[in-house]
């Protein structure tokens, strides 16, 4: 099976230019998270839907961030506009809210952006 | 809100020897915990999950302790290689089931 995919893998761009992280969960898996990770602050929760639904975005950092996910099998995490200090490895993962593995979440690889 | 702290941000252990890492939570009572690992430009991995009517959990050289007391839960690496380092996260459950991470232990094995 095709784990958790995301897009870009690696991101450079200038501050002020708005940036879209893209993400497809494992087919069948009911719940998606975001994550950002940065050495100074390790693995942070961003935002967590439901069955499409954002259930937790007190992650969420400010403003100039936005999760959508529009159906079962796609959601972007958005920043407009970014800054330097947005730099860091942003990770999806997904998860399967029935069955002997619910509990369990299974992470992308990440996209690598980098803020100048 | 819950706190995770893991017993410290590196460990170094030599091959052969028995690693083992700890996590202590604050705040919460969880149902379970979870080990995870991650190597360097990967996303983290599952490895176990310990509920808090076991009081422990195997899998081949892998085996985790849950202590409700004492909020604890130990990781244990026996034989530990140099391929086993890595970073290990335990991840508290939320009250909706989202899992909160702390920085984490790097462990490395060393030869």
């Amino acid at each position: 099976d095709a784990g958790v995919i995301q897009s870009p893998r690696h991101e450079v761009t200038e501050m002020g230019q708005e940036v879209t992280l893209r993400c497809k969960p494992i087919s069948g898996h009911n719940s998606l998270f975001w994550y950002r990770q940065t050495m100074m602050r390790g693995l942070e929760l961003l935002i967590y839907f439901n069955n499409n639904v954002p259930i937790d975005d007190s992650g969420m950092p400010e403003d100039r961030f936005s999760a959508k996910m529009p159906n079962a099998s796609f959601s972007t995490l958005k920043i407009q506009p970014s800054e330097p200090r947005d730099s860091a490895v942003y990770f999806c993962a997904s998860r399967r809210e029935t069955g002997s593995r619910r509990n369990t979440i299974y992470f992308g690889e990440g996209s690598w952006l980098t803020v100048v | 809100s819950q706190k995770i702290e893991q017993n410290s941000e590196a460990l170094n252990i030599q091959e052969g020897k028995t690693a083992t890492l700890t996590c202590n939570y604050t705040n919460y009572s969880p149902a379970y915990l979870q080990w995870y690992r991650q190597d360097p430009g990967r996303g983290p991995v599952f490895l176990l999950l310990i509920r808090e009517n076991e009081k422990e959990k195997r899998k081949e050289r892998l085996k985790v302790t849950f202590d409700t007391t004492l909020k604890q839960s130990l990781f244990h690496i026996t034989a530990s290689q140099p391929a086993d380092s890595a970073t290990y996260l335990c991840p508290v459950p939320g009250s909706a089931r989202q899992l909160t991470f702390g920085s984490g232990t790097q462990l490395t094995v060393l030869p």
